[in-house]
């Protein structure tokens, strides 16, 4: 099983609203990320958990607050979003340590801001 | 800073066609690079890995190359059909930061009936 599984697919909020993303695999890997993709451009790397910890954040806006409640689950809460934030986020994960560290990605949650 | 480039940003070819994408990474201090492919509005597929050790990988009829001295990645596409249209990513990943993946530009590849 390669599978990364995010949920919700599509998710249209306003700006004051709090909604969360969820993301989840069973592949046993230790490390687990967030990535940003605006429309015709490549990923960019937001954050980075390794062993449930908070290891890289990339000067995110603290309107986005990740969580890693356990080793198979990642969310990225969200609050206060600017309609500039609409992307696609994607979640991926790779095993830890310095062997075989291919990312595999799920299929990304596209949110709209109004 | 790491900067990746990949060139054609679009290509479209006839089918059966053999072809080649090309990558190139500004700092040649990468653990690992990685292939790819994105359909559109879609999450990223996998479809190869290739460590800074390694010179090359071979999956089906997709074969990616390195060369990391010149900071190069070329991935081959043999036989094309139309269902390998989509965009194809390569990623690098720093070393002592493998986590942490640098994607290029992208090719949008159009493989025609």
């Amino acid at each position: 099983d390669t599978e990364v599984t995010q949920t919700p697919k599509h998710l249209v909020m306003g700006m004051t609203n709090k909604k969360s993303l969820k993301c989840e695999q069973h592949m046993g890997h230790r490390a687990m990320y967030w990535y940003k993709q605006k429309a015709k451009k490549p990923p960019e790397l937001m954050f980075v958990y390794s062993y449930e910890k908070l290891s890289i954040n990339e000067s995110v806006p603290s309107r986005f607050s990740p969580e890693c409640p356990n080793s198979s689950l990642l969310n990225l809460h969200l609050h206060a979003l600017q309609p500039e934030d609409s992307a696609l986020y994607l979640c991926a994960s790779s095993r830890q340590g310095q062997m075989n560290t291919e990312a595999f990605f799920g299929q990304g949650t596209r949110l709209t801001v109004v | 800073k790491q900067e990746v480039t990949q060139i054609p940003a679009a290509l479209s070819v006839p089918e059966g066609e053999n072809l080649v994408l090309n990558c190139s990474f500004t700092d040649s201090a990468i653990y690992n690079l990685q292939w790819f492919r994105q359909d559109p509005g879609k999450g990223l597929t996998s479809l190869l890995l290739i460590q800074s050790s390694q010179r090359e990988q071979t999956s089906g009829r997709l074969n990616a190359s390195l060369d990391k001295s010149s900071g190069r990645s070329t991935l081959y596409i043999a036989a094309s059909q139309p269902g390998d249209s989509a965009t194809y990513l390569c990623a690098v990943s720093r070393s002592g930061t493998a986590s942490k993946l640098t994607f290029g530009t992208g090719t949008r590849l159009q493989v025609t009936l």
